[in-house]
């Protein structure tokens, strides 16, 4: 089984639409959840922390649920700049354990079209 | 805002031969990571790097790989005896030293071995 799964897409969307991606992970004991953007042959940029209550940052709201291992990422009145992929990220061990390696899902493509 | 910075943006090298990536990152973080992306594939960890000497590695992190801070700035990834799988892009990032916080990621290196 996948560590971090995401379903690849490409999701294409008009712009102004609403998009939600999901990810799941098998470590039941990560304790730190991201979503990062990727642009095409950049790096990866954290777009959000994902909280268990969880958060929400301008168009993006982001929920964690830690007995499903799930995390999703709602993107809001989506913008021809959205578009990119978008990485789920956690860490490989709990915060006792001082582990901070990042593992990182494939990658779901948003392509938002005019 | 301040940023991690790697050159060389670029390498290509022949199979056998040594390469040394390097990277300058954020000037109060503590943590420094090396990561590697093979062309469509997902973001992996490689090593983490604290108080001068390695903290956690991946499987992927063998022999064939070491780390060095060699001066208060530099944090380098060298890979001996180079082989036509390590092609990939390498991503060097930092973070300030809280378990659970953002790292930040570098431009990257993309690396091809012929």
């Amino acid at each position: 089984r996948k560590e971090v799964e995401q379903d690849p897409g490409p999701f294409n969307v008009p712009e102004g639409a609403t998009v939600a991606f999901n990810c799941t992970y098998s470590n039941s004991a990560s304790q730190s959840f991201f979503w990062y953007r990727q642009d095409c042959r950049k790096e990866p940029k954290l777009l959000m922390s994902v909280y268990s209550s969880g958060n929400e940052d301008g168009r993006f709201t982001a929920q964690l649920n830690r007995a499903s291992q799930y995390i999703s990422l709602l993107i809001r009145d989506s913008k021809l700049s959205d578009s990119a992929t978008y990485l789920c990220v956690v860490t490989s061990g709990g915060m006792d354990t001082g582990r901070r390696a990042l593992t990182f899902g494939s990658g779901t493509r948003l392509q938002v079209q005019p | 805002e301040p940023e991690v910075t790697q050159t060389p943006s670029h390498q290509v090298t022949q199979m056998g031969q040594e390469v040394i990536l390097r990277c300058v990152p954020i000037s109060n973080h503590l943590y420094f990571y090396w990561y590697r992306q093979i062309l469509g594939q997902k973001v992996e960890f490689l090593v983490s790097f604290y108080n001068n000497e390695i903290s956690e590695k991946s499987e992927i992190f063998d022999d064939q790989f070491s780390v060095e801070r060699p001066d208060g700035s530099n944090f380098t990834l060298k890979i001996r005896s180079t082989k036509l799988e390590d092609s990939a892009m390498y991503f060097c990032a930092s973070s300030q030293g809280v378990s659970g916080e953002t790292q930040y990621f570098g431009p990257g290196t993309r690396l091809l071995v012929l």
